[in-house]
């Protein structure tokens, strides 16, 4: 059974900066089946990206997924207030369908 | 659009079971698996299982085997969650989901439904 690691557990950094957000896998899983979610206090998490690289209906270009193998990566280019949230990573599409721990994008 | 709407809080005592219901709105409910996934405080999002809304086939993470139900009725548009034998580390916020058309990752969700098990 795969297992998905975040780092780091918190990422503090102010607007207009770059965040960079790890997720690693246990062992290999297709690039065609990781997905990254966004969850602000007190909703369901939302899709970002799909496919590793494929970006959701209105998810705005600042947000970019990509890798290969046991490593992935979200990026997003330039924080907007309304992206400080957690962040999920999740292998999907043969069963189970792990997440990875979040990582916390916070204010600094 | 799209909705997925569950149903209210529960407050259960250990032991007991709970069912949560996941009625679907905006397309064709047959047409879809559903997936439910629970939040603990402060853990990480689990993945419990899904239901092919179509056939009713299950799926269910080895570690919810043999207490979590999931079946749907399809009159009904609505699936359903049952976990029982409850314990104090089953509190959580438990949500249904629905993949995007065409591509599996979770593209919709329900509002979540809270799930106390207090003694």
């Amino acid at each position: 059974e795969v297992v998905l690691t975040q780092s780091p557990g918190t990422l503090s950094l102010s607007p207009g900066e770059r965040a960079t957000l790890s997720c690693r896998a246990s062992q290999n899983i297709s690039s065609s089946y990781l997905a990254w979610y966004q969850q602000k206090p007190g909703q369901a998490p939302s899709l970002l990206i799909y496919g590793a690289s494929s970006r959701a209906t209105g998810i705005p270009d600042r947000f970019s997924g990509s890798g290969s193998g046991t490593d992935f990566t979200l990026t997003i280019s330039r924080l907007e207030p309304e992206d400080f949230a957690v962040y999920h990573c999740q292998q999907y599409g043969s069963s189970p369908w792990p997440f990875g721990q979040g990582t916390k994008v916070e204010i600094k | 659009q799209v909705q997925l709407v569950q149903s209210g809080a529960e407050v259960k005592k250990p032991g007991a079971s709970v069912k949560v219901s996941c009625k679907a709105s905006g397309y064709t409910f047959t047409g879809y698996a559903i997936h439910w996934v629970r939040q603990a405080p402060g853990q990480r999002l689990e993945w419990m299982g899904w239901i092919n809304a179509g056939n009713g086939n299950t799926r269910y993470l080895q570690k919810f085997q043999g207490r979590v139900t999931i079946t749907r009725d399809t009159s009904a548009i609505t699936a359903y969650m049952e976990l029982s034998s409850l314990r104090f580390e089953d509190t959580a916020v438990y949500y249904c989901a629905r993949g995007l058309a065409g591509i599996q990752a979770l593209g919709h969700w329900g509002q979540g439904t809270l799930v106390t098990v207090s003694s």
